[in-house]
């Protein structure tokens, strides 16, 4: 079964400075990603997703995510922070196939200070 | 305009009461998800219906009954067996490759 990890509860930023939240997967077989965004009381947004293709995959609000399959990692970055990033952060894996099988990891918290 | 639409926002429950989440979309998916979110555990899965008048269980199903006697609607009941049912729930459909969220409901226990 597929799991994601991000190791990371709470990260800290100055707005303007670059951010990254951390994500580790396993899973069998070619891996879907997946990154939301959760605003307070409100439900997930969806950031950015890679199936294939180029391991940089460009997302909303100016985020990317690089995916590397030898570290079996899926970092959400963004150059420049906004106090607006400020949410709570998920990342998610699941199979080939279908949507039941998707998994959350425990949620990143950012906090981007002006 | 397209979406899933939850309600309540908020909800009490009362001991050895069942009570029941709306979950509505009018996206046109034939897939439906309800998710069950605590803090610090990300999202757990409850149900999940992949076309009407079928659902299966998901990892955390004990406590809970849904049904799908509609494409647009997928309610959730959260039953008296249920012990801890204080929680934040999303319900969420699909396409092929992605989820779209309602903006979810709080339950909590009186």
């Amino acid at each position: 079964a597929q799991s994601v990890a991000q190791p990371e509860d709470q990260v800290n930023v100055a707005e303007g400075n670059p951010l990254t939240v951390k994500c580790t997967y396993s899973v069998s077989g070619n891996p879907y990603l997946f990154w939301y965004v959760q605003y307070p009381n409100r439900g997930l947004q969806f950031l950015l997703k890679y199936i294939t293709g180029d391991n940089l995959v460009k997302g909303s609000y100016g985020f990317e995510a690089e995916f590397n399959k030898s570290q079996t990692s899926f970092h959400l970055k963004k150059p420049s922070a906004l106090v607006s990033d400020s949410a709570l952060y998920f990342c998610a894996v699941r199979g080939l196939y279908n949507n039941n099988d998707m998994r959350f990891g425990a949620g990143t918290r950012l906090t981007v200070k002006p | 305009d397209g979406g899933i639409t939850q309600s309540p926002k908020y909800l009490f429950r009362k001991e050895g009461q069942n009570v029941t989440l709306s979950c509505e979309q009018n996206l046109n998916h034939d897939a439906m998800y309800w998710y069950r979110q605590d803090p610090g555990q990300g999202l757990r899965l409850i149900y999940y219906s992949q076309i009407v008048n079928d659902f299966q269980k998901g990892d955390i199903a004990e406590g809970y009954s849904v049904s799908r006697e509609k494409k647009e609607s997928f309610p959730l009941t959260v039953t008296s067996a249920q012990k801890n049912p204080t929680a934040f729930y999303l319900c969420a459909s699909s396409t092929l490759s992605e989820l779209f969220f309602g903006s979810g409901t709080q339950l909590s226990v009186l």
